[in-house]
């Protein structure tokens, strides 16, 4: 079955280090997202990507990159990790407009 | 700017009971509007989606919503809750020039109690 996954599943870090969490799907999905889930904020897009080559920013990019090197993964990169950066990170693809999501599991990460 | 809004940080129901959690939206154009579910440490499960026709949309688990333009909400509804429906529910819309760009509420935490 096709799926969407993320690795690692928790990861601790230490300020000021660079730090990527993989997304890989199997849908064959040109879209695919990055959030970030936080009490009280919900999800927040991060990045998006509406195929290779293309990225975009979203509403709280800073301090985040992207890169869309083939169709099915896209990874996200911390330049360098911040305390306030620590989270759960979802990574998400759809098809197209209209269609709904599919989530990964989740990343939890934590930034000492 | 587009958004939008779960009015509820937390409802509780009782077992057998209906619930409803609220959502309403701010965007331009016509609008495409989701209901997700997430269970502890897993990701978001889709649960239904509105894009044109019925107001009254129907979905996974006896979910359903209704979608109110005049009011510009879509609240997710059940007739009648189980202990098994606990769990977050986000509200999410995304619009023709979004260009697939999803939008999520902040999330309301169900919690049905025996």
């Amino acid at each position: 079955d096709a799926e969407i996954t993320q690795s690692p599943r928790h990861k601790i870090t230490e300020t000021g280090r660079q730090v990527t969490l993989a997304c890989h799907q199997t849908w064959n999905h040109n879209n695919m997202f990055w959030y970030r889930q936080d009490l009280g904020h919900g999800l927040r897009l991060i990045h998006y990507s509406y195929g290779v080559q293309d990225t975009n920013k979203g509403e709280v990019s800073d301090g985040y990159s992207v890169s869309r090197s083939n169709t099915e993964d896209l990874p996200l990169t911390l330049e360098s990790a911040a305390s306030s950066q620590t989270s759960v990170y979802f990574c998400a693809s759809t098809p197209g407009l209209n269609t709904e999501a599919f989530f990964g599991q989740g990343t939890r990460l934590t930034v000492v | 700017a587009q958004s939008v809004a779960q009015p509820e940080d937390q409802v509780n129901v009782a077992e057998g009971n209906p619930l409803t959690v609220k959502c309403t939206y701010s965007v331009s154009g016509n609008p495409y509007l989701f209901w997700y579910v997430q269970y502890p440490n897993r990701g978001l499960q889709f649960l239904l989606k509105y894009i044109t026709g019925d107001n009254l949309v129907k979905g996974s688990y006896g979910f359903e919503a209704e979608f109110n333009k005049s009011q510009t909400s879509f609240h997710l509804k059940k007739p009648s809750a189980l202990v098994s429906d606990s769990a977050l529910y986000f509200c999410a819309v995304s619009w023709y020039s979004s260009a697939s760009k999803i939008i999520f509420g902040s999330g309301t935490r169900l919690s049905i109690r025996p």
